[in-house]
């Protein structure tokens, strides 16, 4: 199974930068995810990782160390639309369907 | 854009009701999953069908089966409604199993069981 672990909640201001770890424990492991979910609507794909190292897409971007068991989601020059619960979602390489969510991570952006 | 289509958003059930949640991809995606979201808990897998009339227990199946009896379609089926079955169901779908093939999910059914 996957234990994985996320902050609860975090606030930032406008323009700024916030970064979202997310810790797992994992009997295998092939691949983790970001998704970000407004209140209300449906998770949205944000990033995939499964090699060691950072992946930069626009404003956003996602590290991921294996050997750490760590992954963070970078979101810079915050905006007001930034405002959301962000999903880390590890994939085990022995269900290779499955995906294994944390709790999320309810980020609010101030002006 | 995938488009992931459930029925309702939001239901409101009897305990000991049976219940039929329903949701529609139209991207001709092979994998279909159904989750529910609870708070502090995240997204658990309830269950996972990879292929027509194909199915595979997730997580949490207890006191839930599902159906798919055609490619674009997947039901869960709530036998009997109890309380702690109130939650939001998500509904997924995927166009491979595994490596970088992201989930698109539905906008979800608040189902409450009173």
């Amino acid at each position: 199974g996957q234990n994985i672990d996320q902050p609860t909640e975090m606030t930032a201001t406008e323009g700024a930068i916030v970064q979202i770890n997310c810790t797992y424990q994992t009997s295998g492991f092939n691949g983790l995810f970001w998704y970000q979910q407004h209140a209300g609507e449906a998770p949205t794909f944000l990033s995939y990782n499964v090699l060691d190292g950072l992946e930069e897409k626009g404003r956003f971007s996602s590290f991921l160390s294996r050997s750490k068991g760590y992954s963070y989601l970078l979101l810079k020059e915050l905006q007001m639309k930034d405002s959301a619960s962000y999903l880390c979602a590890v994939r085990d390489n022995g269900n290779d369907y499955k995906l294994s969510f944390g709790a999320g991570t309810t980020v609010t952006v101030r002006a | 854009d995938v488009k992931v289509t459930q029925s309702s958003r939001y239901l409101v059930k009897r305990t000991g009701e049976k219940v039929f949640l329903e949701c529609v991809q139209d991207m001709d995606h092979e994998n279909m999953f159904w989750y529910r979201q609870d708070p502090g808990l995240g997204l658990r897998l309830i269950y996972f069908s990879y292929d027509v009339k194909m199915k595979e227990k997730g997580d949490i199946p207890e006191g839930y089966s599902v159906s798919r009896e055609k490619k674009e379609r997947f039901s869960l089926i709530l036998e009997s409604a109890s309380t702690n079955q109130t939650s939001m169901y998500l509904c997924a779908s995927s166009l491979m199993t595994g490596g970088r093939s992201p989930l698109h999910f539905g906008n979800g059914t608040r189902l409450t069981v009173t």
